[in-house]
């Protein structure tokens, strides 16, 4: 499995783009790139998945650069109910049918 | 649609104690994962089940940690004789069996041995 490496924590401010970076050097070819938050007490939660370029949906938006060693992301306009904690996730497509490899994940946190 | 659900939400046993979790996955989902998370620590997989078999426990502790998930009723993860060092979240995902949706989380069961 490819080893993901993110920041540990950081800060923002309410209505601030958070953009989390995640590292994954040695990305397979079949691998996607998944994103999961974690509110504090519950289970994570799916946030995004991609494979290359740009993925958005209502929550947040995945940049994948061109050779796949990082990725971004982002999440427009944070309010104090994003502070979570967020894993980089990296693996086969089907997140449903094997083991989750869970990092330690950032730790963000929102500031009114 | 009731989301996963994992009970009891918080559990104290003494050392030695025997330590009972229970999850009941999404409806119409046959798959069942349990994850198990120290403080300020990702969550770590644990093993894998679908209806009364065990798919993967690559991630079980060989000893007095067992579990199971029968035709009927929720899914169960036994710890036998508790020590201080199994205090964590437990946490379940369920999957359906047909659809390539990810795994869903319940909310965890927090277990102190104290």
């Amino acid at each position: 499995l490819a080893k993901t490496t993110q920041p540990i924590s950081m800060d923002s401010y309410e209505g601030q783009e958070v953009n989390i970076t995640c590292s994954h050097n040695n990305i397979a070819t079949n691998d996607y790139i998944t994103w999961y938050q974690q509110f504090p007490s519950q289970g994570p939660r799916f946030i995004i998945q991609g494979y290359k370029t740009k993925v958005t949906n209502e929550v947040a938006s995945l940049f994948i650069p061109a050779d796949r060693k990082s990725s971004t992301l982002s999440l427009p306009r944070v309010s104090l109910s994003d502070t979570a904690v967020y894993y980089c996730l990296v693996g086969e497509r089907d997140t449903g049918r094997r083991a989750l490899t869970f990092g330690s994940g950032t730790r963000l946190q929102v500031q009114p | 649609n009731a989301g996963v659900m994992q009970n009891p939400r918080h559990l104290v046993r003494r050392r030695g104690q025997e330590a009972r979790l229970r999850c009941s996955p999404m409806k119409g989902h046959s798959h069942v994962y349990w994850y198990r998370q120290l403080p300020e620590e990702g969550l770590k997989f644990m093993v894998y089940l679908q209806k009364e078999n065990i798919i993967d426990e690559s991630g079980m502790p060989k000893e007095r940690f067992s579990a199971e998930f029968p035709k009927e009723g929720p899914s169960i993860l036994r710890i036998q004789q508790v020590v201080r060092g199994d205090s964590a979240a437990y946490f379940c995902a369920s999957s359906p069996r047909l659809s390539q949706e990810t795994q869903y989380f319940g909310p965890g069961t927090r277990l102190l041995v104290l």
